[in-house]
């Protein structure tokens, strides 16, 4: 399976400011996946970064909040803009594993917004 | 839309059977993905259904029924260890994204 490497792996920011979370995938993906968690929640979709292409938005989250890089098939950033306590949650990114049909997940990013 | 839905909370004994169920509405069903999250960590994959019927892995095996939009998660002989959230996430035609559902917190008591 594919490994991730996801930082920060926490934060507290300050409302207003704005947090740019990293992947690095030690295998080309064609597509990654972000997600949040809020306390005590499942995940939420938040878009599907292809390389070469602007990410596509679930419903409810928009570029301008959420703009998202994908420079290459190994590597990804989503930013956090113009943050909210509502922010506060959990970030994972994802990939499909080549190996066993499952997805592999980053170790995740702790936002807390104050 | 996608509905995909769990029980919210579920307690068990140490060495005991549970069964977590979820059913899930979509168009386009490509796949059904159990996970395991222990609090603080990431989801860890626990089985794949695509077609109907019982995969079995160890302790754990996992049910499928396409026509009904149903999946079951079954765990045997219940540890200490797996007191955690129970993901259920359907993955369909013409994307690779994964959609989860509510989640099933399970607790097991000794």
């Amino acid at each position: 399976s594919a490994v991730i490497s996801q930082k920060p792996s926490r934060d507290i920011c300050q409302r207003g400011t704005s947090l740019t979370i990293q992947c690095q995938v030690d295998s080309q993906v064609t597509m990654m996946f972000w997600y949040r968690q809020q306390p005590g929640q499942s995940l939420t979709l938040i878009a599907t970064a292809n390389q070469g292409s602007e990410a596509t938005y679930e419903s409810g989250f928009v570029i301008d909040k959420f703009p998202i890089s994908r420079p290459n098939l190994t590597f990804s950033t989503l930013t956090v803009s113009n943050m909210s306590p509502e922010d506060s949650s959990i970030y994972l990114c994802s990939v499909e594993s080549d190996s066993d049909y499952g997805y592999t997940f980053g170790s995740g990013t702790r936002l807390t917004v104050v | 839309g996608q509905n995909i839905d769990q029980p919210t909370e579920m307690t068990a004994t140490e060495g005991a059977i549970v069964q977590i169920n979820c059913t899930y509405q979509t168009s386009g069903f490509n796949g059904l993905f159990w996970y395991q999250q222990h609090a603080g960590e990431a989801p860890t994959f626990l089985s794949y259904n695509v077609l109907d019927g019982l995969e079995e892995k160890g302790r754990f095996s996992s049910f499928l029924s396409r026509s009904k939009g149903y999946s079951y998660l079954l765990l045997k002989e219940l540890q200490m260890k797996d007191s955690a959230s129970y993901l259920c996430a359907v993955k369909t035609y013409n994307t690779d994204k994964l959609i989860f559902g509510t989640g099933t917190r399970l607790q097991v008591f000794p």
